[in-house]
This record gives C-alpha cells, sequence and structure tokens, in this order.
C-alpha cells in the first residue's frame, strides 16, 4: 500500500468548513483513497472512500486531484462532534483488505 | 442491527494469564480482522480471515492465536500475556473480502497487562 502523509494537527472553527489535506505521491492506479475517523476512546469509523472521481455523501466530501497525488476530505459545517483523528489511507481494491493505518490528524473543532 | 460488538470492554491481567478477547458481528460479513493500537501509532493488523474455516497473520502475530468456526465470530486468543501485550484491541469486519466495501470497527477492548 502506498504511504500517506497528513498534518498531524488543524483546528477548525465551529460552523466553517474543515479541510484535511492528505498526500500521496505514490499511489498505484489501482489503489482507493479511504479516510476514516477515530473519535476519543471508540473505534475507528469509515466517512468516503473514492478511486479518481470527487465523491460526496452526508458526512463529507472526498477531493482527488487529476494525478491522484493528493486529496482532500472536506467536512462542509464542522461541529463540536467532528473533533477526532482522521486518517487517509490508500489501499488496493482487490486482494487486500489490509488498512494501514498512519498516525493521522487531530482534527479540533473550536467552538 | 448491532455491527461488530467486542467483550469485553476493559480486562486486567496477570503476566502469563491466558484471556480470549471475543468479536461478534451480526452483517453476515466473510471478512473479519483484528487490530492493536497503541499510545501515539495507528493500528497495527494482528491477524485476519476472509471467512469461515480460513485465518492468516497480519503484521504483529507473535503471541496471538485466532479461530473462526463460524461467518459471525473471530475470537482472538492470548496464550500467556505478556506486558508488550497492554494495548487497545480492535476488531472490524467487511462484506467481502476483495471487494470495495468499508471496514466496519466495533469500540475496542482496553487490555492491561501487570
Amino acid at each position: 500500500d502506498a504511504k500517506t502523509t497528513q498534518p498531524t494537527s488543524m483546528d477548525c472553527a465551529e460552523g466553517r468548513a474543515a479541510n484535511l489535506p492528505c498526500n500521496h505521491s505514490t499511489i498505484s492506479g489501482n489503489e482507493y483513497v479511504y479516510w476514516y475517523r477515530q473519535i476519543h476512546s471508540q473505534g475507528p469509523q469509515y466517512i468516503i472512500h473514492g478511486l479518481k472521481n470527487n465523491e460526496t455523501n452526508e458526512m463529507a466530501s472526498l477531493i482527488i486531484t487529476e494525478d491522484r497525488k493528493s486529496s482532500t476530505l472536506i467536512l462542509p459545517h464542522a461541529t463540536l462532534r467532528d473533533t477526532a483523528v482522521y486518517y487517509c489511507i490508500v489501499r488496493e481494491n482487490f486482494g487486500n483488505e489490509k488498512l494501514t493505518f498512519g498516525t493521522g490528524t487531530r482534527l479540533t473543532i473550536i467552538p | 442491527n448491532a455491527g461488530v460488538t467486542q467483550t469485553p470492554k476493559f480486562q486486567v491481567l496477570k503476566t502469563g494469564q491466558s484471556m480470549t478477547l471475543q468479536c461478534a458481528q451480526d452483517m453476515n460479513h466473510e471478512y473479519m480482522s483484528w487490530y492493536r493500537q497503541d499510545p501515539g501509532m495507528g493500528l497495527r493488523l494482528i491477524h485476519y480471515s476472509v471467512g469461515a474455516g480460513i485465518t492468516d497473520q497480519g503484521e504483529v502475530p507473535n503471541g496471538y492465536n485466532v479461530s473462526r468456526s463460524t461467518t459471525e465470530d473471530f475470537p482472538l486468543r492470548l496464550l500467556s500475556a505478556a506486558p508488550s501485550q497492554t494495548s487497545v484491541y480492535f476488531c472490524a469486519s467487511s462484506y467481502q473480502y476483495s471487494s470495495n466495501q468499508p471496514q466496519h470497527f466495533g469500540d475496542g477492548t482496553r487490555l492491561s497487562i501487570l
């Protein structure tokens, strides 16, 4: 699996959009970008994933650059409950379910 | 629909004791896995199973055994607990191996080895 690089921590004001970047410059053509988050003392929670097109669901949007070397997770209207560690993961779609978690980005939503 | 259920939530053991961490899912998922999470680190894969009767090692399997006799259950066994196994353990499942489906995680078992 490709290695990802994320900032260690970020702050965002409540009600504003939180934009979390991720670099995955060695991503290969069959690797998807996944985002999970972990709220304190809970298990990781799936947020969204994509291959090359931008994706949106009820939780967030995922913007993947055209060269697929980086992506941004967008929480459109951050709330205090979005305070968590966010993990960006890339993995192959076939033949490998392993999720390689790095240290993620600690996002703090400021009231 | 309970999702992924882990028991116990907390456990304290003495060095050398054995125990089994339970994991059950009610989503008919084929793939199940165990991770451990240590302070300041990401999750590391211990063992995984692609279906009943099939298990394989992850990146940190030493000191742990698993079995998968049913689709629903995937217990993790510590045969002789060591202080280095103090950690938070997470079980996860997904619909099928090699599917483009997200993994669902339980809320973890916090294990301390004295």
